[in-house]
């Protein structure tokens, strides 16, 4: 089995506070390696598709990076918004499989 | 915009019934995934699928089964439900094994 962590588990900030999360991942058969947003009451949504060591990728105010030569990525988030609560989930894939992290849920108090 | 639908949101069943839970997808995706979700332990994979009638065993396959008749369709099904299969289910497709898994809303799934 894959092994894919992600921390911390759970984190709260204030609005306007900027925050960050991690995700590591076995650095062998490096194929891809995904961001989801999971807001609650909702499905996943895809964030990110990362394919290349030192990969930087935006949207809006989220940002991640990659280093598949140590396993990591990192999720960042400037200037937390309530709107931005949910859980974030990375997904890596090999070649043959994709396995998700159990998950950072964020909670940004107004 | 792809579109997967589970059949049921919220579902309530008693131990040692059999349990069906439908997928379908309509974007003719050839991947199609069963998860559940259990707090602190996040997605783990069920069973999945590339190809009609072609299954293949997640990490968590004991206590289900599943069918692909159809390319559309991705059914998991308990055989004897019991309390610790108690979860969130989501189901998943994709066009290739690399890129981005598209989930259906999820079904909460309670045993009694």
């Amino acid at each position: 089995i894959l092994n894919v962590e992600q921390s911390p588990q759970s984190l709260h900030v204030q609005e306007g506070d900027s925050t960050n999360f991690t995700c590591s991942f076995p650095s062998s058969n490096f194929y891809a390696l995904h961001w989801y947003r999971w807001e609650t009451a909702k499905s996943p949504e895809a964030l990110f598709v990362m394919t290349l060591n030192g990969d930087e990728k935006k949207k809006g105010r989220i940002s991640a990076t990659l280093n598949t030569k140590e396993g990591y990525s990192y999720l960042y988030i400037k200037g937390s918004q309530p709107e931005d609560s949910a859980t974030y989930l990375c997904a890596f894939n090999n070649n043959n499989d994709m396995r998700f992290g159990a998950g950072t849920r964020l909670t940004v108090k107004p | 915009d792809v579109k997967v639908t589970q059949s049921s949101r919220y579902l309530v069943k008693r131990t040692g019934e059999k349990v069906f839970l439908e997928c379908v997808q309509d974007m003719d995706h050839e991947n199609m995934f069963w998860y559940r979700q259990d707090p602190g332990l996040g997605l783990r994979l069920i069973y999945f699928s590339y190809d009609v009638k072609m299954k293949e065993k997640g990490d968590i396959p004991e206590g289900y089964s599943v069918s692909r008749e159809k390319k559309e369709r991705f059914s998991l099904i308990l055989e004897s439900a019991s309390t610790n299969q108690t979860s969130m289910y989501l189901c998943a497709s994709t066009n290739g094994v690399h890129q981005p898994q598209h989930f259906g809303d999820g079904t909460r799934l309670s045993i009694l």
